[in-house]
Parts: C-alpha cells; sequence; structure tokens
C-alpha cells in the first residue's frame, strides 16, 4: 500500500525556517516525481514545488521561489521542503504528492497533511 | 486569483447531473493534460479524472471528464448526498513553469 506521511510542521514566528518532511513507502520512490501542496486556512488548493525523479528538475510556484528548496533522498525514501523567511500567507496544510507518468502525472497519492502556522 | 477559473459553486439535486468548468489557456489546458480532484474538508485530496478524461480504477463512471481548446470540465451523474465535497481542476503551466489549480468548486447536494 502507498503510503505517504508528512511531518515537521509546528508553529513558527515570521521570519523563521521549517522543515517538512514526507515519508514514503509501498512504491519504489526512486522512480517517481514528487510534488509539494498546500492549502491555507479556507482556501484552495496551491502548488508549491515539484522534484522529478532523479532530482535533475526542479520547479517553484513564483510565491516560494527564493525561500523554498524542495529536495529529495532516494536512499531514505523522503522527500523534503526547506521553508526559510516565513511569511503569515505561508500558513497552510502542506501535503506532499506522488505524480505518476502512467496518469499523465496527475497526483495519484496524497500524504494527510501537516500544519504550518505563521505568527508572532 | 488563480490561473486555472472555476465557479465557486455549484449545486443540484440527488440523482441530477452537474457540470463544473475549468478555463484556462494555451499555455495551461490548451497544451497540458488536466486533471480533477475530490477533496473533503480534513481529508486527503482524491484523484477523479487523469489525463483531461480517464479515471483511475475505483472511481465510479457517474464522474467524467472533457477538454476542448483552454477549457475543460467535470461532469457528475446520479448525484448523491456523499458527492458534496470541493472539486479542483489542475495541469502543468508552461509559461509559468509550474503545476496550476483551479480556485475550486465547491459541490452542493440539495
Amino acid at each position: 500500500e502507498v503510503q505517504l506521511v508528512e511531518s515537521g510542521g509546528g508553529l513558527v514566528k515570521p521570519g523563521g525556517s521549517l522543515r517538512l518532511s514526507c515519508a514514503a513507502s509501498g512504491f519504489t520512490f526512486s522512480t517517481y516525481s514528487m510534488n509539494w501542496v498546500r492549502q491555507a486556512p479556507g482556501k484552495g488548493l496551491e502548488w508549491v514545488s515539484f522534484i522529478s525523479s532523479s532530482s535533475s528538475y526542479i520547479y517553484y510556484a513564483d510565491s516560494v521561489k527564493g525561500r523554498f528548496t524542495i529536495s529529495r533522498d532516494n536512499d531514505k525514501n523522503s522527500l523534503y521542503l526547506q521553508m526559510n523567511s516565513l511569511r503569515a500567507e505561508d500558513t497552510a496544510v502542506y501535503y506532499c504528492a506522488r505524480e505518476t507518468a502512467a496518469l499523465n502525472d496527475a497526483l495519484d497519492s496524497w500524504g494527510q497533511g501537516t500544519m504550518v502556522t505563521v505568527s508572532s | 486569483q488563480s490561473v486555472l477559473t472555476q465557479p465557486p459553486s455549484v449545486s443540484a439535486a440527488p440523482g441530477q447531473k452537474v457540470t463544473i468548468s475549468c478555463s484556462g489557456s494555451s499555455s495551461n489546458i490548451g497544451s497540458k493534460y488536466v486533471s480533477w480532484y475530490q477533496h473533503f474538508p480534513g481529508t486527503t485530496p482524491k484523484v477523479l479524472i487523469y489525463g483531461n478524461n480517464k479515471r483511475p480504477s475505483g472511481i465510479p463512471d457517474r464522474f467524467s471528464g472533457s477538454k476542448s481548446g483552454t477549457s475543460a470540465t467535470l461532469g457528475i451523474t446520479g448525484l448523491q448526498t456523499g458527492d458534496e465535497a470541493d472539486y479542483y481542476c489542475a495541469t502543468w503551466d508552461s509559461s509559468l513553469n509550474g503545476g496550476v489549480f483551479g480556485g475550486g468548486t465547491k459541490l452542493t447536494v440539495l
């Protein structure tokens, strides 16, 4: 069974940093591209970042570019999101999601999400 | 303001059919595959449609997708109260070099 489990969320002050992790199991992690998607309270889903299976390709939403860094460790079956210079508008539930080429790059598996709150 | 435009809400009676539109541009819907997601608040989003009009295994054929030009549509027939959820379209945008979601549509089954 495919499982994605996020961790690392919490309360942080504006300007602070946080590192999210996503532990993957039940599939060959190293062969899948991964994404981070977030949902702010009362708002819709927002794509945050993408990383290809071998980390060759990395993309970010303009709203986080220069502040967030996505990475992965295929030996540890883990995905990460380093978030720096956090702002109140970064407050959201952060989901990691697997992208599947066989489904035309749809996000077919999602974690349960981890809450990040940026507040003084 | 989302790159992909969806109606904020739609509603219909049980058993009826509803469609949810998703409007984009040539750099996203017009040239990329569209997927649709169902999201019950507090739970994990689930893919309903991929590749514009394909259903993953386990998704009932009450759900359908289509695409024409720079717009896509999700259709749901035989509405059930359990279909009340938020629905999102998504694709890749080659101009932004990033993924994009619609603003989401809240479905109410009256």
